[in-house]
């Protein structure tokens, strides 16, 4: 089984760079069909998609992100990193990396228990 | 972009209860909608993918149904642990986009 474990600062400055990693144990991340993903959830609201990579390297972002953000594959430590620059106080959440396995329906069928990132002076 | 509405966003209803939680897609995506249910502080967990398809583990009391443009998860009889939020989310195209949520609370 799959399992997944978000790393990162906790507290990241205005107009930064937010850095997490996703490690990736119990599988490949090589594996032919696997997205991987990232999803974020504001303080008390719903769940946003932020983009994800094909197990081949092609990425896929939300739009309203896409200029900020690099989403990259590290096959030799087998894990997954997100990057969000010019970070401000809206980019606070909770951020889940996720899988999705099945590239015909695209559903999330393993996540990380998720961490906070806040952005703060 | 797809936008994906839940309403209401909370309920309650009793332990035994059918619950139906519904789910509308502002345009039809035939039946790539995804269930997920969410207890506070913990990760989403997959319950329903595909509409109706019942992920591995999950108990026989939740199903999916609908396409197009409505769906809905229904708990056949609610019971104090499936106290949690409820999620649908779209997979019929880029951006992937999630409902609001609705709150199942236990009376």
């Amino acid at each position: 089984q799959v399992q997944l474990q978000e790393s990162g600062p906790g507290l990241v400055k205005p107009s930064q760079t937010l850095s997490l990693t996703c490690t990736v144990s119990g599988g490949s991340i090589n594996s032919d069909g696997y997205y991987w993903s990232w999803i974020r959830q504001h303080p008390g609201k719903g769940l946003e998609w932020i983009g994800y990579i094909y197990y081949s390297g092609t990425t896929y972002y939300t739009p309203s992100l896409a200029s900020r953000l690099t989403i990259s594959l590290d096959t030799s430590k087998n894990h997954f990193s997100l990057k969000l620059s010019s970070v401000t106080a809206a980019d606070t959440a909770v951020y889940y990396c996720a899988t999705i396995g099945d590239s015909d329906i695209e559903y999330f069928d393993y996540w990380g228990q998720g961490t906070l990132v806040t952005v703060s002076s | 972009d797809i936008q994906m509405t839940q309403s209401p966003s909370s309920l309650s209803a009793s332990v035994g209860d059918r619950v139906t939680v519904p789910c509308r897609a502002s345009q039809s995506i035939s039946t790539y909608l995804n269930w997920y249910q969410q207890k506070s502080g913990r990760a989403p967990k997959l319950l329903i993918y595909a509409a109706s398809n019942l992920q591995s583990g999950v108990p026989s009391r939740f199903s999916g149904s609908g396409s197009g443009t409505d769906f809905t998860l229904t708990i056949s009889s609610l019971q104090p642990e499936d106290s949690a939020t409820y999620y649908c989310q779209q997979s019929y195209s880029t951006p992937l986009t999630f409902g609001g949520g609705t709150k199942v609370e236990i009376k």
